[in-house]
């Protein structure tokens, strides 16, 4: 168990719809890290946050956006969604922001739009 | 965007066999990690390394970052059937106001009892 977690593990929507993915750090993590993976691919970086501020951004679609809360906890909102937006989203924290800081994953949430 | 080359894509061994997987990159990268994911599952960090030329050990695994720190490796000594899975090398790289990590496309592995 890494100490991340992320809600829910399993989303099952159409395509039009908008939905949120959750994810809550490890105790004592300020940044949070948000990554997408398709079938059989490697992990795309999206977004991340370091204590309530977006701090890098990645290949994340216009129709994609996040937010960390004074909690640090992090949301990231899929809207207008399309069947190519099927995949494994995963959350990750790391303690600050320095290159040398490890980064450690949730379990993910499985998208599968219809 | 930054690539980094992982290989082999996939490897099928006996059980007790010894395993080598490596990434190379054009680019310097800070930190080398490398994961392992199972199926459905999030990546698991099995070694960090911080510097050029550290050789660090957990367990049956043993990871290098190269001397250049554009390469890393990781051997897996005696492999077990738990040992299956996709394993993940990423560089963590200097971005905007902060670092992110560039993850390789995987080593798929599979072992023969």
């Amino acid at each position: 168990d890494s100490g991340v977690t992320q809600t829910p593990k399993h989303l099952i929507t159409a395509t039009g719809q908008r939905v949120t993915l959750r994810c809550s750090p490890r105790s004592g993590d300020l940044s949070v890290y948000w990554y997408q993976q398709s079938l059989d691919q490697g992990l795309q970086f999206l977004i991340q946050y370091y204590n309530g501020e977006e701090r890098a951004k990645g290949n994340i679609l216009e129709r994609f956006s996040a937010q960390q809360f004074p909690d640090l906890h992090s949301e990231l909102n899929l809207s207008s969604l399309e069947l190519g937006d099927s995949a494994l989203y995963f959350c990750a924290s790391s303690v600050g922001l320095a290159g040398g800081n490890e980064q450690f994953f949730g379990p993910g949430t499985r998208l599968t739009v219809l | 965007g930054q690539q980094l080359n992982q290989s082999p894509q996939s490897m099928f061994i006996q059980e007790g066999e010894d395993v080598s997987m490596n990434c190379t990159s054009s680019s310097i990268f800070n930190t080398w990690l490398w994961y392992k994911q199972d199926p459905g599952e999030g990546p698991v960090l099995l070694i960090a390394l911080y510097k050029a030329g550290e050789l660090t050990s957990n367990g049956r695994l043993t990871a290098q970052f190269g001397i250049t720190r554009k390469d890393s490796f990781l051997n897996i000594s005696a492999s077990i059937p738990s040992d299956v899975g996709i394993y993940f090398c990423a560089g963590n790289q200097r971005m905007d106001s902060s670092y992110k990590l560039i993850f390789g496309s995987g080593t798929r592995l599979l072992v023969r009892p």
